[in-house]
């Protein structure tokens, strides 16, 4: 079965810092890879998503970037942490009409990161 | 442009009551409608999802969702709600199109009360 790992579970960092969160999932090949951020509780900004290696999308114009180096590995980061970078970090994997899936999503348990 | 709305913020409900989570969806052609649970400070959890067929679908943890085309929604139903239902319930569209990201609601907390 597929399974995805997210880490770290949380992050304290200084403004100014970089950041590295880290996803990979297993038990499947090619998948489609997310990154939203969570903001207070409430709704999902999707910020990058993936369809295959080296393959980024970006939603969203801001202070983070994302790779994909393997094909079940994403990554994201950003070289100078601000404030407003704040929130419950998710990745999620899909894969569109293989293994009896239609694109729902599975997220990992989230990276709260917290910016001083 | 497809897009989902979900027209409660906050639903409570007595515990043993029946709940409703309200969900309506706007997009082109027949859509796939997916709800999901988030508990606190965990990732979100597929509850179920309509693809065709049967307009009334089941998926975990007791829940069911009734898609229904004319009045383009897909309400979240569980005939009698547990204090352990409460949690923030998120519903979400796929265009017919596919391999695309998911459309979700802002979301609905959900409070059971004892």
């Amino acid at each position: 079965s597929q399974t995805i790992h997210q880490w770290p579970a949380t992050l304290v960092q200084p403004v100014g810092s970089p950041l590295s969160l880290e996803c990979t999932v297993e038990g499947t090949s090619n998948p489609n890879l997310y990154w939203y951020r969570q903001a207070a509780g409430r709704g999902l900004q999707l910020l990058f998503y993936s369809v295959g290696i080296g393959q980024i999308s970006s939603e969203v114009p801001q202070n983070l970037s994302a790779s994909r180096p393997q094909d079940r590995q994403f990554i994201l980061s950003s070289k100078k942490l601000l404030l407003s970078d704040s929130g419950f970090y998710l990745c999620a994997w899909s894969v569109w009409l293989r293994e009896g899936l239609t694109g729902e999503l599975f997220f990992g348990e989230g990276s709260r990161l917290t910016v001083l | 442009a497809q897009s989902v709305a979900q027209p409660e913020d906050q639903v409570n409900v007595a515990e043993g009551n029946p709940l409703t989570v309200k969900c309506t969806y706007s997009v082109s052609g027949n859509p796939y409608l997916f709800w999901y649970v988030q508990y606190p400070n965990r990732g979100l959890q597929f509850l179920l999802k309509y693809i065709t067929g049967d307009n009334l679908v089941n998926g975990s943890y007791g829940f069911e969702a009734e898609f229904n085309k004319s009045q383009t929604s897909f309400h979240l139903k569980k005939p009698s709600a547990l204090v352990s239902d409460s949690a923030l319930y998120f519903c979400a569209v796929l265009p017919p199109s596919g391999n695309t990201p998911l459309v979700f609601g802002k979301g609905t907390r959900l409070s059971v009360i004892a």
